[in-house]
């Protein structure tokens, strides 16, 4: 079966300070991992995934199958950042299901 | 590209009334999704679709049903309302293919609806 897990439900940090959002999976096969960001009065966005190895406003997220996490880093927080953040699983090859774990509402303090 | 499109936005019912919740995509997608949102909850799957009349249940399928007559329609319906689906509901598309290799799309949502069910 596949399921995520997000520990916090919500993170509060100080403008400038690193902030990690932590999101672990379980599923048996070859997982593709997302991160969703809902910023308010917005529709939810991807915000990056695990194949694009890429950063995104910031953001990067590495895919760790030794610890199956795939926490989201960001070395300054900006305000700007404060949003619904949530870790989102699929299969790989085709899967039809994604399965989206409860979210962490993060707040980004001045 | 007007995206993926949800209506209503906001919608009061009472108890054992019926709707449906509207939704429309214009990118050609093949899959569509229902999910509600309730707070601490995450997003819950209701019903997907992967093709016009192809519907299959997701998590949570009990009090509604779905149809899929067109590739860009994909309505949900609530026949006896219960306090238990006041939620936020978001339907979300994404396209078949693959994005780079086996890897898949990633889902587009819509704005959403917000029902309250009194």
């Amino acid at each position: 079966a596949q399921r995520v897990t997000q520990p916090e439900k919500l993170l509060s940090v100080f403008k400038g300070a690193p902030v990690e959002l932590k999101c672990n999976y379980s599923y048996s096969g070859s997982p593709e991992l997302f991160w969703y960001v809902q910023y308010s009065r917005q529709r939810l966005q991807l915000l990056l995934r695990h194949i694009s190895r890429e950063s995104i406003k910031g953001f990067t997220a590495d895919l760790n199958k030794g610890e199956t996490s795939f926490h989201l880093k960001k070395p300054f927080a900006q305000e700007e950042d404060s949003a619904m953040y949530y870790c989102a699983l699929t299969g790989q090859g085709g899967s039809e299901k994604l399965v989206f774990g409860k979210g962490t509402k993060l707040t980004v303090n001045p | 590209n007007a995206g993926v499109t949800q209506t209503p936005k906001f919608r009061i019912l009472k108890i054992g009334q019926s709707m449906t919740l509207q939704c429309t995509q214009d990118m050609n997608h093949n899959y569509m999704y229902w999910y509600r949102q309730d707070p601490g909850m995450g997003l819950k799957l209701i019903y997907y679709s992967v093709g016009a009349g192809i519907t299959d249940k997701g998590e949570v399928p009990n009090g509604y049903n779905v149809s899929r007559s067109t590739t860009e329609d994909f309505p949900l319906r609530l026949e006896l309302a219960a306090p238990s689906q006041t939620s936020v509901y978001f339907c979300a598309s994404r396209t078949q293919g693959f994005h780079s290799s086996s890897y898949n799309s990633p889902l587009h949502f819509g704005n959403g609806t917000r029902l309250t069910v009194t």
